[in-house]
């Protein structure tokens, strides 16, 4: 099966710029996460979604980060605007529904505020 | 706070040689573990996961072990090879909405 595609791979902004990132997850997974990982450290979850909705949000920085997966499949990341300690791999991983196995993450995107 | 951390930062071993990476939980109440490997620009890589009423679980080359008693996990890697060099990290849920916590990560390095 296909993995989990992301876009960009790197992204290079300066701060008070905003930027956006892509996900698509795995055909048939309804559980979507986004994931901050800073160098050197684990993921941190930002969010997660079962199919549009969200289930979890209470570590995302709401005012000045959003996420949206109006059809319950593909989902973006959105920083507006951005600080220099956004800087970051941003990765999404997707999972079936109700699995804390299976989990699949993609590559990340790179964010580099400069 | 609840946390899952990693006891050495950076492990060197010699190619052939076995490895441990080791990592201490906080959470009794975790009933499920998982270790990944991360290469340089991608993403986690699921290697292999143990349930609580486990204490060992192998897979190919790689083996887990689960001690409850000390909230101690170990990832044991057999005749390491260079294709193993990466950052490790092991994660457990807790809850039910399946959130993984993560630790911070082993470096593994192999000396040829």
């Amino acid at each position: 099966e296909a993995g989990v595609a992301q876009s960009p791979r790197y992204k290079i902004i300066e701060k008070r710029q905003s930027v956006a990132f892509w996900c698509n997850p795995i055909s048939g997974h309804a559980t979507l996460y986004w994931y901050q990982q800073i160098l050197g450290q684990g993921p941190k979850l930002l969010i997660q979604f079962q199919n549009n909705g969200v289930v979890d949000d209470s570590q995302l920085p709401k005012d000045r980060f959003s996420a949206e997966r109006l059809k319950g499949v593909d989902s973006t990341l959105k920083i507006q605007p951005a600080k220099l300690e956004d800087s970051a791999v941003y990765l999404c991983a997707s999972s079936r529904q109700g699995a804390s196995y299976g989990y699949t993450f993609g590559s990340g995107t790179r964010l580099t505020v400069v | 706070g609840e946390s899952v951390g990693l006891h050495l930062p950076t492990l060197s071993v010699q190619e052939g040689d076995n490895s441990i990476i080791n990592c201490a939980y906080s959470n009794s109440a975790s009933d499920y573990f998982i270790w990944y490997k991360q290469e340089s620009g991608k993403g986690p890589q699921f290697i292999i996961d143990i349930r609580s009423n486990m204490d060992k679980r192998q897979g190919q080359r790689v083996t887990v072990l689960l001690n409850k008693t000390v909230k101690h996990l170990s990832l044991q890697i057999a005749a390491t090879q260079p294709g193993d060099s990466a950052v490790y990290f092991c994660a457990e849920t807790s809850g039910s909405n399946y959130q993984l916590i993560w630790g911070a990560g082993t470096k593994l390095i192999i000396k040829p």
